[in-house]
């Protein structure tokens, strides 16, 4: 069975940093096309970032490019979203998705 | 960038009623569309992807149909389980790019 667990998430002051984790079960991440999307509260959904199987392929939100960085540890099975530089509007709760499986989220707030 | 224009933005509706939802991308996109659900506090479910094919466990109530550029999510008798929140997604090109959403309510 495919299982995404996000962590990470929390308070945060704007300018801050932030390190999103997804473990993942039930499938070889190694070889699995990532996202994050996130969801901002009471708003609609939007895609944030994308590795590729093979992790030579990225592409990023402009909302975030430069700020956030997505990795992966195959040993670990685990997914990464980098978030520097936070600023208010990154105030969302953060999924990672594979294929149409959804974690259950993590929320992050950037407030002072 | 594709923009997909979700509509309506919400309705209201009887259990047992026809219930359709309509997206509409900015530039073809093949069959590379997902509906999803979401019920407050929970993450998004999907309901179809590849325009047309049923998620496996999902109910054969939902059905969608399109490609190119118009796509239709078709809720074929409304039950009680299923007042929520739907968004198409369009997977063809990044960035993926999600409709405005549509909050299907109880009349």
């Amino acid at each position: 069975e495919v299982q995404l667990v996000e962590s990470g998430g929390g308070l945060v002051q704007p300018g801050g940093s932030l390190r999103l984790s997804c473990a993942a079960s039930g499938f070889m991440i190694s070889t699995s096309t990532m996202n994050w999307v996130r969801q901002a509260p009471g708003r609609g959904l939007e895609w944030v970032a994308y590795i590729g199987g093979s992790s030579n392929t990225i592409y990023y939100a402009d909302s975030v490019k430069g700020r956030f960085t997505v990795s992966r540890d195959n040993a670990k099975s685990s997914l990464y979203l980098q978030m520097n530089s936070l600023r208010a509007e990154d105030t969302a709760l953060y999924y990672c998705t594979r294929s149409g499986y959804w974690g259950q989220g993590t929320l992050v707030t950037v407030s002072s | 960038d594709i923009q997909m224009t979700q509509s309506p933005s919400s309705l209201s509706a009887s259990v047992g009623d026809r219930v359709t939802i309509t997206c509409r991308a900015s530039q073809g996109i093949r069959n590379d569309l997902g509906w999803y659900q979401q019920k407050p506090g929970k993450a998004p479910k999907r309901l179809i992807y590849d325009a047309s094919s049923l998620q496996s466990g999902v109910p054969s109530r939902f059905s969608g149909t399109g490609s190119g550029t118009e796509f239709t999510l078709t809720i074929s008798s409304l039950q009680p389980e299923d007042f929520a929140t739907y968004y198409c997604l369009q997977y063809n090109s990044y960035p993926w790019t999600f409709g405005q959403g549509t909050k299907v309510e109880i009349k």
